[in-house]
């Protein structure tokens, strides 16, 4: 079990610019989970994947943001003309095959979003 | 919609005295879960542990405790004798019956002096 892994830590980046974020679950994990946190506050959950269908999406997920897992291991999470607004932690947290409520998210170190 | 409060921003203590922290949360959900996550300093968020709506007996592990009251819609978290090493953000979390993400609060910053 290495845990959640995310890449890159931190990512410094213009207004306007598209970035891209790639997260690696614990290996066996159907459920992949990304959330964003903002200074001083807890995480918001924004989307959810059971291996590579994207199950539930939230309303913060503006069409500007997409992401993906397409083989049911690995997820990307793209942000397309980021907003200063954007400039948040995003984490990652994945869960074993089983009742969902029955299993406790493992999360990552996140990445560190600055939009300047 | 889901809602999950804890009124205390920020807790300061010296060592070995105990701590609780709040959290109160709101939910037409008739069946929910509910989890407390800390976060150290690393940023990690580590899972401390689950309840489900129907399992109101309090849990002890170890210097941690929680009490589970659904009367009062209350999921409080005590540390006996905290230690520096506890000194982090605490995220009580909320999860509905029909929905996969969790609901958090908006988190405890416990600061343990020594």
């Amino acid at each position: 079990d290495t845990g959640v892994s995310q890449d890159p830590r931190h990512k410094i980046t213009k207004r306007g610019q598209n970035v891209t974020f790639r997260c690696d679950p614990i290996s066996e994990h159907n459920r992949l989970y990304w959330y964003r946190q903002t200074l001083g506050q807890g995480p918001e959950f924004l989307t959810y994947f059971q291996n590579e269908a994207q199950l539930e999406k939230s309303r913060l997920l503006s069409d500007r943001f997409s992401a993906e897992r397409p083989k049911g291991s690995f997820s990307t999470l793209e942000i397309q003309r980021t907003e200063q607004g954007d400039s948040a932690m995003y984490l990652c947290a994945s869960s074993p095959e089983g009742p969902s409520y029955n299993s406790p998210l493992h999360f990552g170190n996140g990445t560190r979003l600055t939009v300047t | 919609a889901q809602k999950v409060t804890q009124a205390q921003t920020e807790i300061s203590v010296v060592e070995k005295e105990d701590v609780t922290l709040d959290c109160v949360y709101e939910t037409r959900d008739t069946t929910y879960y509910l989890f407390w996550y800390k976060q150290p300093p690393s940023g990690e968020l580590v899972f401390l542990i689950r309840r489900n709506s129907f399992d109101e007996q309090n849990e002890i592990s170890g210097r941690y405790s929680w009490n589970f009251q659904k009367s009062t819609s209350s999921f409080n978290f005590t540390i006996t004798a905290s230690q520096v090493v506890d000194s982090a953000v605490y995220f009580c979390a909320l999860k509905g019956g029909g929905a996969d993400g969790l609901t958090f609060g908006k988190g405890t910053h416990l600061i343990i002096q020594p």
